[in-house]
């Protein structure tokens, strides 16, 4: 069975631009979590989807970051646009009931210059 | 404030030492338990959880976890390191009072390990 996964791997864009990344959860899994490590921090939430529908996005930062969860399978989120601070790495993560092990992507490591 | 602490940033042992890592959880509730572990280049791997039952968990590779109620620890065990292990390790929790969704994490640990 494919685990999650995570396009792209790397990403390096200037500031202003948009960048748009994908995860793909584990067949089945409705429960889909994005998270995000900045340089020296905890790892930290940014929103749940339900299948399509957002459960919780208390954690996004701001009106830049839009998270979709099209027909509840794959995800997109989408920085617009990017700034500095928004470099990090962003997991992904998919779990099939709430409340169940949360299994992670290999990240996408998004630079800001 | 509610908060997973894990003290130590930067450990370094000698490959086959003994170690534990350190988590302390700040939640009324006893929340679900995790520790994930980052290689170099990889994602985020489970290593072992603690939901509910038997306070020591065992996990893959050998590690294991003891959760104490009392010490609102949740401390990995590793009993013999080896090279391989040198790695980021996280200490995660799922507080019950957000409908058992989503992680909060420690700051990590990363491990070295020496010859």
């Amino acid at each position: 069975e494919a685990g999650v996964t995570q396009f792209p791997s790397h990403s390096v864009i200037e500031k202003g631009q948009t960048v748009t990344l994908r995860c793909d959860p584990i067949s089945g899994h409705d429960n889909l979590y994005w998270y995000r490590r900045v340089m020296g921090k905890e790892i930290k939430f940014l929103l749940h989807f339900v299948k399509e529908s957002k459960q919780d996005e208390s954690g996004m930062p701001n009106n830049r970051f839009l998270a979709e969860r099209t027909g509840g399978t794959y995800s997109t989120l989408k920085v617009q646009p990017a700034e500095l601070e928004d470099s990090g790495v962003y997991f992904c993560a998919s779990s099939q009931e709430r409340g169940d092990t949360q299994y992670f992507g290999p990240g996408t490591r998004l630079t800001v210059l | 404030a509610q908060s997973v602490t894990q003290p130590d940033i930067h450990i370094t042992v000698s490959e086959g030492a003994s170690l534990e890592l350190r988590c302390n959880y700040s939640y009324g509730a006893t929340p679900y338990l995790f520790w994930y572990v980052q290689s170099p280049g990889q994602g985020l791997q489970l290593l072992l959880k603690y939901f509910s039952g038997d306070t020591l968990v065992q996990g893959i590779k050998g590690f294991e976890a003891e959760f104490k109620r009392s010490q609102s620890s949740f401390n990995l065990r590793i009993p013999s390191v080896h090279w391989s292990d040198a790695a980021e390790y996280f200490c995660a929790v799922v507080p019950s009072n957000t409908g058992f969704q989503k992680l909060v994490f420690g700051t990590g640990t990363r491990l070295l390990v020496s010859p």
